[in-house]
C-alpha cells in the first residue's frame, strides 16, 4: 500500500530564517507531486507540481522553491521566511494527469512564522 | 478569481439528518471532484463525478452534476458525527494542471 509521509509536523520559525519541508512517497513508482498551502480556515492552493525527477513547475508564486531530488522525494523550501508564509502545507501524489486525475493528500505541515 | 465555489460557508445538522452542500463553477469542466478534509488532516476524495455523468453514488454519499446550470451537488444521508469536515469541490483550470478548490463548507453533524 502507498504512504505518503510529510516531515517536520509543525514548525515554529521566525520571519527571515529558512525552511524546508519534506515529504515522501512510498510504493507508488513515478507519481506526480504537488505543494499546497492552506491559510488557516481557507482553501487548498496549488504551488507546485512535479511531473518528474527534477522537473518542477511553478504555479503560484509566494516566495518559495521546490525541488524533487528523487523520483518519492519532494522538497519545498526558502531562504527567507515571511509572515504570510504561516499555514498549513500538504503535499499530494497522483498516477494520471489532468481532469480526471484524483490527487491523494498527505497528512500536511503546520508552519507558524513569528 | 475561484473556478469553483461552495454555495454555502456552514451547514449543521444533527445526527441521521441528512444534508447537501451545493457547488457552481464558472467554465466548462470534464469532471468534478469533491473532497473531503477533516480538521487537522489532509483531504481525502469522495467522489469525482464526469461531465458526462449525472449523478454518482459512494455509500451514503451521492453527488449530481448539471452541466447546464454549472452546478453540483454533494448530498449524505443518515449522518455521523464523524461527517463533520470541511467539503469542497474543486476541478481543473483550463490549462489541465491546476486543480483549483472552492472555499469549502464547514459541515457539523450534532449528536
Amino acid at each position: 500500500a502507498q504512504t505518503i509521509h510529510q516531515w517536520p509536523v509543525a514548525e515554529i520559525k521566525a520571519v527571515g530564517s529558512p525552511l524546508s519541508l519534506g515529504c515522501t512517497i512510498k510504493g507508488k513508482s513515478s507519481p506526480n507531486l504537488y505543494w499546497y498551502w492552506q491559510a488557516t480556515g481557507g482553501t487548498l492552493q496549488q504551488l507546485f507540481y512535479s511531473i518528474t525527477v527534477g522537473q518542477v513547475e511553478s504555479v503560484v508564486q509566494l516566495n518559495l522553491s521546490a525541488s524533487r531530488p528523487k523520483d518519492d522525494q519532494f522538497i519545498l523550501s526558502t531562504e527567507k521566511l515571511l509572515l504570510s508564509h504561516s499555514g498549513f502545507y500538504l503535499c499530494a501524489w497522483s498516477l494520471d494527469w489532468g481532469v480526471q486525475d484524483t490527487q491523494y493528500f498527505g497528512p500536511g505541515t503546520r508552519l507558524l512564522v513569528l | 478569481s475561484q473556478l469553483a465555489e461552495e454555495n454555502s460557508w456552514a451547514l449543521s445538522v444533527h445526527e441521521g439528518e441528512s444534508v447537501t452542500v451545493n457547488c457552481s463553477y464558472k467554465t466548462s469542466i470534464t469532471a468534478l471532484q469533491w473532497y473531503r478534509q477533516k480538521s487537522g488532516k489532509g483531504p481525502a476524495q469522495l467522489i469525482l463525478i464526469r461531465s458526462n455523468e449525472r449523478e454518482k453514488r459512494n455509500g451514503r454519499l451521492r453527488a449530481t452534476l448539471d452541466t447546464s446550470s454549472q452546478s453540483s451537488s454533494l448530498s449524505i444521508t443518515a449522518t455521523r458525527c464523524e461527517d463533520t469536515a470541511v467539503y469542497f469541490c474543486a476541478t481543473y483550470g483550463s490549462s489541465g494542471n491546476k486543480l483549483i478548490f472552492g472555499i469549502g463548507t464547514l459541515l457539523s453533524v450534532k449528536p
